[in-house]
């Protein structure tokens, strides 16, 4: 069964516009959630994480996501895109009950940024 | 801190040979992890080590593949042979405490492997 789903594969949006990009994981309780970035050639980069408390929270490079416990979500958000976010995105679970110590990846989601 | 480091960055070779990819973990990181990324499996996590045990290497292919974290700083890859289904990008990654909880992984840059 899949853990974590980002339900879109690719995603282009034109340099200025807002971007949300879709999470969703299966658990009971609440995990730890991770949002990464990779830029091509690189390795996977932090950009945000959610353990508990305020439900918005914030990372670098200008990005935001929301945890809805409800809708077992965690979609990472920016209002302006540049094209230097053009990357590939990565959301992650960790539930040390269900998958010990380690993190379940989602399958990504390619960002192209249009002029 | 140079983050985590591995090597070579590139690799090409032939089918049957063997392969040994390399990393070095941030200084004080005790959790190790290797994964394979592929177009069509994504990011799979091989293998991972605690303080220099491997815990769990569920995610290893096959028995051609074999990991090894003789100390807290170096660990490798390898293998033996290589087949041209083993072309992926391997990343190795560590973090201080339990993955699984709050604690952040850093990625090295990769190795992207070639088997021609």
């Amino acid at each position: 069964a899949q853990s974590v789903t980002q339900p879109d594969i690719h995603i282009t949006v034109s340099e200025g516009a807002s971007l949300e990009l879709r999470c969703n994981y299966s658990y009971g309780a609440t995990p730890y959630l991770f949002w990464y970035v990779q830029s091509p050639g690189q390795g996977l980069q932090l950009l945000l994480k959610y353990f508990s408390g305020d439900t918005l929270v914030q990372g670098i490079k200008g990005f935001e996501a929301e945890f809805k416990r409800s809708q077992s979500s965690f979609n990472l958000r920016k209002p302006s895109v540049h094209w230097s976010d053009a990357a590939e995105y990565f959301c992650a679970v960790g539930a040390l009950e269900e998958y010990g110590n380690k993190l379940v990846f989602g399958a990504g989601t390619i960002l192209r940024v249009k002029s | 801190d140079a983050g985590v480091i591995q090597s070579p960055r590139h690799e090409v070779t032939e089918m049957g040979q063997e392969v040994t990819l390399r990393c070095k973990p941030i200084s004080g990181h005790d959790y190790l992890f290797w994964y394979r990324q592929t177009m069509m499996r994504g990011l799979e996590l091989l293998i991972y080590f605690n303080n220099n045990v491997p815990i769990d290497d569920s995610g290893m292919p096959e028995d051609r593949f074999s990991a090894k974290m003789p100390n807290a700083s170096f660990s490798t890859l390898k293998i033996q042979p290589s087949e041209p289904r083993d072309s992926a990008v391997y990343f190795c990654a560590s973090s201080m405490g339990l993955a699984g909880g709050s604690n952040e992984q850093f990625f090295g840059p990769g190795t992207r492997l070639t088997v021609l």
